[in-house]
């Protein structure tokens, strides 16, 4: 399985501002995917990185609200734009299709 | 939309006692997976089960895919407070998204 890292780890933001959070990979993967976890809930993919294209987003999420950087095979960038409140929660990034791997995720609380 | 259903939403046991979650979808699965997510801690897969009617044991977990690929479970026998933490089924339908039931807190009482 691919090793995973994310940056940051956690953050305390204002609202209003944005937060980038980075997905770094040990290996080359061709499938990213971004999920939300909101305090106590599950897992709700955000959207899926596309490395040289465009990213493919979910219902309900948008790419204004949440742009997605891939550069390239090993690295993908998540960003939370105009952050509210309702945004606190964890960030996590995943590889592979069948099955997924999970990076340590990112603890977002927005004041 | 695809969803997947998971119950129960939370269950504390006693050490040494069974657990079981369950999941089901209303349409045919191409493949069901199981994780493991510790408080604190981001989501550990499991095991992955493709075949109908698939049992797969991992020590004193058993997972089980139904006949019809639209539902699954995952038992523990014996439970221990190192199974403590939320265990979630993923339907995958034909490509590579996954969705997540809304997972089983586990509590395990000594």
């Amino acid at each position: 399985s691919a090793v995973i890292s994310q940056k940051p780890s956690r953050d305390i933001c204002q609202r209003g501002t944005s937060l980038t959070i980075q997905c770094q990979v040990d290996s080359q993967v061709t499938m990213m995917f971004w999920y939300r976890q909101q305090p106590g809930q599950s897992l709700t993919l955000i959207a899926t990185a596309n490395q040289g294209s465009e990213a493919t987003y979910e219902s309900g999420f948008v790419i204004d609200k949440f742009p997605i950087s891939r550069p390239n095979l090993t690295f993908s960038t998540l960003t939370v734009s105009n952050m509210s409140p309702e945004d606190s929660s964890i960030y996590l990034c995943s590889v592979g299709g069948n099955p997924q791997y999970f990076g340590p995720g990112t603890r977002l609380t927005v004041t | 939309g695809q969803q997947v259903m998971q119950i129960p939403q939370y269950q504390h046991v006693q050490e040494g006692e069974d657990f079981t979650t369950y999941c089901n979808s209303s349409t045919t699965l191409s493949n069901i997976q199981w994780y493991k997510q510790r408080p604190g801690g981001h989501p550990v897969f499991l095991i992955q089960l493709v075949k109908s009617g698939e049992v797969k044991k991992q020590k004193r977990l058993t997972f089980q895919f139904g006949e019809a690929k639209k539902n699954s479970s995952l038992h523990i026998t014996a439970t221990q407070t190192t199974d403590v933490g939320t265990y979630f089924c993923a339907g995958q339908w034909y490509g590579n998204k996954l969705v997540f039931g809304a997972g089983t807190i586990l509590r395990v009482k000594s």
